[in-house]
This record gives C-alpha cells, sequence and structure tokens, in this order.
C-alpha cells in the first residue's frame, strides 16, 4: 500500500509565477489536509479537503492561494503570483474514509518550493 | 483553541543513555495528543497517540510517551538511544475540525 504520494519534491518558481502542488492520499483514505513548514518552524495548518469538498480553509491566505480535491485525480494546492515569503515546505496529509478526532494523518514527503 | 508546546529547541544525548523530549498541552474538553518524527528533508513519520486508555503509549522505533494530566505533559521517551533517533521531533494535538497542531519542534542530538 503505497503512502501518500506528493510531487513536484521540489519546485523553483521566478516571483509573479504560479506553482502547483499535487497531492494524491494513500488508498482508502478521503480526506486530505495541507500544511505549511516555514524554515526551522513547526508545521501549519492551511485546509482540510474530501472529494469535491473544502471542509476547512481557516489556515489558507485569503488571497493567491487555492485548493481542490476533485472526484477524480490528485488534491492539487495552486499558489498564484508566488513571492519569496511563499517559500517553504508543503506538506499533505490523509485520513480515512471514516476521519474523526481519533484517526491519525499520514504525511506526504513534502514539496518544498523555492521562490526566486 | 488547542495548543502544545515543546520547551527545548533541541536536545543532546549520549548514544545508549535514555531520552526524554517533553511536550506539554492546552486543551479543552479530551485530549488526542500525538508525536511525529521528522528526518532531514523527508516528511513527518507517525510515532504514537494518545486518545484514551494507558498513560503510557508504546510507538514505533522503541519509542513511548506518558500522558499525564495533572501535569498535563505527554513526554516522549526511549530507553536507549540510537545515533539514528537524531532528528527532528514534533508534539501536536487535534484541534477541532480535525486538523493537527503541531509544536515548534525538538532537534534531537545523539552523540555517539
Amino acid at each position: 500500500n503505497a503512502g501518500v504520494m506528493q510531487n513536484p519534491r521540489h519546485l523553483v518558481r521566478r516571483r509573479g509565477q504560479e506553482a502547483r502542488l499535487r497531492c494524491s492520499p494513500m488508498k482508502g483514505h478521503s480526506h486530505v489536509y495541507w500544511y505549511r513548514q516555514l524554515p526551522e518552524e513547526g508545521l501549519k495548518f492551511m485546509v482540510y479537503l474530501q472529494k469535491e469538498n473544502i471542509i476547512d480553509e481557516s489556515g489558507m491566505p485569503k488571497e493567491r492561494f487555492s485548493a481542490e480535491f476533485p472526484k477524480e485525480g490528485p488534491s492539487i494546492l495552486r499558489i498564484q503570483q508566488v513571492v519569496r515569503g511563499d517559500s517553504a515546505a508543503y506538506f499533505c496529509a490523509s485520513s480515512p474514509k471514516t476521519a474523526s478526532t481519533q484517526e491519525t494523518q499520514y504525511f506526504g514527503p513534502g514539496t518544498r518550493l523555492l521562490v526566486l | 483553541a488547542q495548543s502544545v508546546a515543546q520547551p527545548e529547541d533541541q536536545v543532546n544525548v549520549a548514544e545508549g543513555n535514555p531520552l526524554t523530549v517533553k511536550c506539554t498541552y492546552s486543551v479543552s474538553g479530551n485530549p488526542y495528543l500525538f508525536w511525529y518524527v521528522q528526518y532531514p528533508n523527508r516528511g513527518l513519520q507517525f510515532l504514537l497517540k494518545y486518545i484514551t486508555g494507558d498513560n503510557l503509549v508504546k510507538g514505533s522505533y522503541g519509542f513511548e510517551a506518558e500522558f499525564n494530566k495533572s501535569q498535563t505533559s505527554f513526554h516522549l521517551k526511549k530507553p536507549s538511544a540510537l545515533v539514528s533517533d537524531s532528528a527532528l521531533y514534533f508534539c501536536a494535538v487535534r484541534d477541532w475540525g480535525d486538523k493537527i497542531i503541531f509544536g515548534k519542534g525538538t532537534r534531537l542530538h545523539i552523540l555517539p
């Protein structure tokens, strides 16, 4: 059973470009979470999605950031018009369909975004 | 709001000695607590969790954690440290709406 997959692992963008980060949850998991880790800091929650629904986006910046989890295919975190402050590691986690506060979230290897 | 605190930025332990990585929590309601480990340039790996039941929770790689309600602590422990245990360790708590709140992390150095 493959774990959570994220691609690309590393992404370099120039200021003003768009960044698209992809996450495929573990098989059988339909809950996806995105977190951001700034250098030398812990992870900060961004958004929680189920298939075709955004459940909680309280950690998402109000502008330039969006996320989706379509019926088919991976979850996408999209950052428009990137700025240097967006440079960070972005981690995706997934949990099973019966997600509750007792379920464990399993993390992917992350995408490291560098904005030049 | 739920939160966890890791008071130590770094912990140094000699190989073979017992190790402790500290974590305290602040929650309303029942705490759901986790420990994750992050190796360089890798994602987070789940170590263990406390939901309910025994206060001593056993996890992966020989790690365990003790839930202490009176001290609101959830310290991570291992009886005998290995050099390969050197990594960044995060304590975390499950918040309302299922998101996880992480501590800032403790870097563990095991000295050979």
